[in-house]
């Protein structure tokens, strides 16, 4: 079955660190997306990415940046760590406009 | 811009009660309608969807009907069990590929 992949399920890190989500998927999607989910934000949409080097920012791009090299993969990366980057990490991917998104399981990220 | 309302939580309910959560939107065009559910420690998993009006999806035994006309898509569920206990959000999607959520209702059923 075709899935979406997201590592580490958790993480601890310090202020200042450059940090790489990974994230997946081999439901062999054009588009893919990363979001935050915070209490009392809802998701939030990071950055996303409609093809191979296709990359574009979203509503809360700040401190983070996305790279797209082959369809199956869009690593997210925090620059330089900050607590206020303290959340869960969603990736997800579609086909298409109007299709639904799957979604991968999240990474807790904690940075003290 | 398109956006989605969905009624603020948190919703208690006891097992087998009825169960309603309210979800409208505003968008420019024809969007596709979606729930999804999210259990704790997970991610998002896909409900049911409806892609035109008046279209009904339907999935262990939600329900919900695209509404054009009131511009609404509510979730129903006849008879809540203890294991419906998660997060639901409302989302559409149009053409243009991004999908806007709702805020997320938290229900929790209690025996």
């Amino acid at each position: 079955d075709a899935e979406i992949t997201q590592s580490p399920r958790h993480k601890i890190t310090e202020t200042g660190r450059q940090v790489t989500l990974a994230c997946h998927q081999t439901w062999n999607h054009n588009n893919m997306f990363w979001y935050r989910q915070d209490l009392g934000h809802g998701l939030r949409l990071i950055h996303y990415s409609y093809g191979v080097q296709d990359t574009n920012k979203g509503e809360v791009s700040d401190g983070y940046s996305v790279s797209r090299s082959n369809t199956e993969d869009l690593p997210l990366t925090l620059e330089s760590a900050a607590s206020s980057q303290t959340s869960v990490y969603f990736c997800a991917s579609s086909a298409m406009g109007r299709q639904p998104q799957h979604f991968g399981d999240g990474t807790r990220l904690s940075i003290l | 811009g398109d956006s989605v309302t969905q009624m603020e939580g948190p919703v208690t309910l006891s097992e087998e009660a009825f169960l309603t959560i309210n979800c409208t939107y505003t968008a420019t065009g024809y969007p596709s309608l979606f729930w999804y559910v999210q259990y704790p420690g997970e991610g998002l998993q896909l409900l049911l969807k409806a892609t035109k009006a008046d279209d009904k999806g339907s999935n262990k035994g939600f329900e919900a009907t695209y509404r054009k006309e009131t511009t609404s898509f509510h979730l129903e569920k006849g008879s809540v069990q203890v294991s419906d206990s998660a997060v639901y959000f409302c989302a559409l999607s149009e053409a243009s590929n991004d999908m806007r959520f709702g805020a997320g209702t938290r229900l929790t059923v209690k025996p």
